[in-house]
């Protein structure tokens, strides 16, 4: 059992759709990451928070909008996506982003289909 | 800047036989090197992790990785394979806080 849960694990929208995917870690860390994973590329780390703080956005476009309201949920809204934009989308958790060996934890991830 | 280069995106081998994936890292500072495995439809699972300990490091499942500065290298090995092993697996290297860079995959076939 994963002490990372993400939810929901597929999802389906219209290019016009808003929709959010949630992540909640069960491990009692400060950090929590967004990664995309898509076929043929080396996963990309989207965003990433340490105690609620963003800390990194790694230049993701603006349809895509991270919120954290508390150290232990970290959610991706949605909205006007593109079909290039269906990937795997993996949220993952550690620590916090100050000790490098730190272990960073990673959920069963959403599988986003934008049509 | 810190990258991993996995050569070979695809490997097969036989049950039983030995497992060799390839992990090379450029880093101009000593790093902290991860090897991840995926099966099919879930996501990452830590096997192992390098943080300037042993340069050998034992991680689940049987597998081991040895870190080899003067060939920047930290390659994942299994003496024998099982049919179980057959996923994806990925190397990623670490130096500072935190961004972990993720190589492009090995996916692993085990034939019976």
């Amino acid at each position: 059992e994963t002490g990372v849960t993400q939810t929901p694990r597929h999802l389906v929208m219209g290019m016009t759709n808003k929709k959010s995917l949630k992540c909640e870690q069960h491990l009692g860390h400060n950090a929590m990451y967004w990664y995309k994973q898509s076929a043929k590329k080396p996963l990309e780390l989207m965003f990433v928070y340490n105690f609620k703080e963003q800390t990194e956005n790694n230049s993701v476009p603006s349809r895509f909008s991270p919120e954290c309201p508390n150290s232990s949920h970290l959610f991706l809204h949605l909205h006007t996506l593109q079909p290039e934009d269906s990937a795997l989308y993996l949220c993952a958790s550690s620590q916090d982003t100050g000790g490098v060996g730190n272990t960073i934890y990673f959920g069963e991830g959403s599988w986003l289909t934008v049509v | 800047a810190q990258s991993v280069t996995q050569l070979g995106s695809h490997v097969s081998v036989s049950e039983g036989a030995l497992v060799l994936l390839r992990c090379n890292y450029s880093s101009s500072v000593p790093p902290y090197l991860f090897w991840y495995v995926q099966y099919p439809n879930q996501g990452l699972q830590l096997l192992l992790k390098y943080t300037s300990a042993a340069t050998l490091v034992k991680g689940i499942n049987g597998f081991e990785a040895e870190f080899k500065k003067s060939e920047t290298s930290f390659h994942l090995t299994k003496p024998s394979a099982h049919m179980s092993d057959a996923a994806e697996y990925f190397c990623a290297v670490r130096l500072s806080g935190s961004r972990l860079t993720f190589g492009e995959g090995t996916q692993l076939t085990v034939n019976p």
